[in-house]
């Protein structure tokens, strides 16, 4: 199985600062036939169900605003948060879906300094 | 526009089963992947498992084999994830969750979830 973990657990940042949340996984999640990186980024408010932000990595969702960016490849992953706003306070959580179990990180609390 | 809406809350005694159920909406049914993820209070996400409409084929998660079946009823439409031998660490949200992917392709991320189902497993 793929284990997914996530750095920090918890990360504070100021209003209109750069949030930056690691991903790395036990193994590469790039997929070479399509160079696909199999990895996803989802939001989290508190009562409500996840909210996917960005799928192969770095493909932000419709809708999604464009302060959320996703990089890497292979088995280590950022999402990037340029301008922190205060509706962005959530938990975050990274997925990869190259195998199953389509395992997910630990999560990654963000709160305003 | 898709809709998910899941079964409501259950309070279950330990050693009993839970049957959640999700009903699906605004899109072919039959074209999606469904997945099913819960959440412990307080605790992370944990995928159960996916199941495909069209067929009905399953691919359980190796922490739950044996113990959970997910099914499907084309007629209306409707996913269930039943989970049995319940014990206290089972207490979650239990969600279903769309695919992005059409089925003629591989899975990928969850674009879609349910509203969630409370199980409570306590004596």
């Amino acid at each position: 199985d793929i284990v997914m973990t996530q750095s920090p657990d918890s990360l504070a940042v100021s209003l209109g600062e750069r949030a930056t949340i690691n991903c790395k996984s036990s193994q590469s999640v790039l997929y070479s036939s399509n160079n696909k990186n199999y990895l996803a980024w989802y939001q989290q408010k508190p009562g409500q169900p996840p909210k996917l932000l960005i799928y192969w990595a770095s493909t932000r969702e419709s809708g999604v605003p464009d302060r959320f960016s996703g990089s890497g490849s292979g088995t280590d992953f950022t999402l990037t948060i340029s301008s922190l706003q205060a509706e962005d306070v959530a938990v975050y959580y990274c997925q990869q879906y190259y195998s199953t179990p389509f395992s997910f990180g630990q999560g990654t609390r963000l709160e305003i300094k | 526009q898709v809709q998910l809406v899941q079964s409501g809350a259950e309070v279950k005694k330990p050693g009993a089963s839970v049957k959640v159920s999700c009903k699906a909406s605004g899109y072919t049914f039959t074209s999606y992947y469904m997945h099913w993820v819960r959440q412990a209070p307080g605790q992370g996400l944990e995928w159960m498992g996916i199941i495909n409409p069209s067929g009905g084929s399953t691919s359980y998660a190796q922490k739950f084999q044996g113990r959970v079946t997910m099914t499907r009823d084309t007629s209306t439409s409707t996913v269930y994830m039943e989970l049995s031998s319940l014990r206290s660490e089972d207490t979650a949200v239990y969600y279903c969750a769309r695919d992005k992917s059409r089925i003629v392709v591989v899975p990928a991320a969850i674009g879609y979830w349910g509203q969630g189902t409370l199980v409570t497993v306590s004596s």
